[in-house]
């Protein structure tokens, strides 16, 4: 199975602030890479897909790039519903299609 | 704007079946994609499996010898069934949507906590 290492595990940021989250493959997955927010008691939601590409609806703060097998979400201008754990999770190939093992935004 | 809802037991003994049903509305079964995904203290997101509105399955190798999942286009639902359950097996459960065919998930149901205990 490919692994996907997430660094770092947990940060800390104030409103306002600039987020960067990275996410390392352990194999080549192409741009198959996404990326979801979780808030407390709720489910993920979908931010970005294949790597860069915003979902409908997401605000334009969140942006993802690639690297190789590096992946980095950023987020500009954090706002106080970003405070939530973030997941990257690849969709290449054949399952089973791992998720990181989350970052923590406090 | 299409909504989904777990259901089922919450608590399941040692060694039975954990089975869940998730009610898709705003949209129909047919021609999609459709998932169950787990959350757990141990492992972390793990995806479980794949059911299409076909009722074709594709399966996590390290569960696919105890998942079953299978969809009721009559009343636009799909399922899962887990066997031999220990409690490893406790998590939130969550059903979601893949779009595209792709596996990421863009719709997902509120989660349902099931417990596997005595």
């Amino acid at each position: 199975d490919t692994q996907m290492t997430q660094s770092p595990s947990s940060l800390s940021a104030s409103v306002g602030d600039r987020v960067t989250i990275t996410c390392r493959a352990s194999q080549n997955i192409g741009a198959s890479l996404n990326w979801y927010r979780q808030k407390p008691g709720k489910a993920p939601e979908l931010l970005i897909y294949a790597a860069s590409t915003l979902q409908r609806g997401v605000p334009s703060r969140f942006s993802g790039s690639r690297s190789g097998t590096d992946f980095t979400l950023t987020i500009n201008s954090l706002q106080p519903e970003d405070f939530a754990t973030y997941y990257c999770q690849q969709s290449y190939g054949t399952p089973p299609h791992t998720f990181g093992q989350g970052t923590r935004v406090e | 704007q299409m909504q989904l809802q777990e259901s089922g037991p919450r608590l399941v003994k040692p060694s039975e079946t954990l089975s869940l049903t998730c009610s898709v509305s705003g949209g129909s079964i047919i021609g999609q994609h459709w998932n169950w995904i787990r959350h757990s203290a141990g492992k972390g997101l793990e995806w479980i499996g794949r059911v299409y509105g076909s009722g074709s399955t594709i399966y996590n190798p390290s569960l696919e010898s105890r998942v079953t999942m299978s969809v009721d286009t009559a009343k636009n639902q799909f399922s899962l069934r887990l066997t031999s359950v220990t409690a490893a097996d406790t998590a939130v459960y969550y059903c979601a949507r893949d779009p595209a065919g792709y596996y990421w998930f863009d719709s997902w149901g509120q989660g349902t906590l099931v417990t596997v205990s005595s």
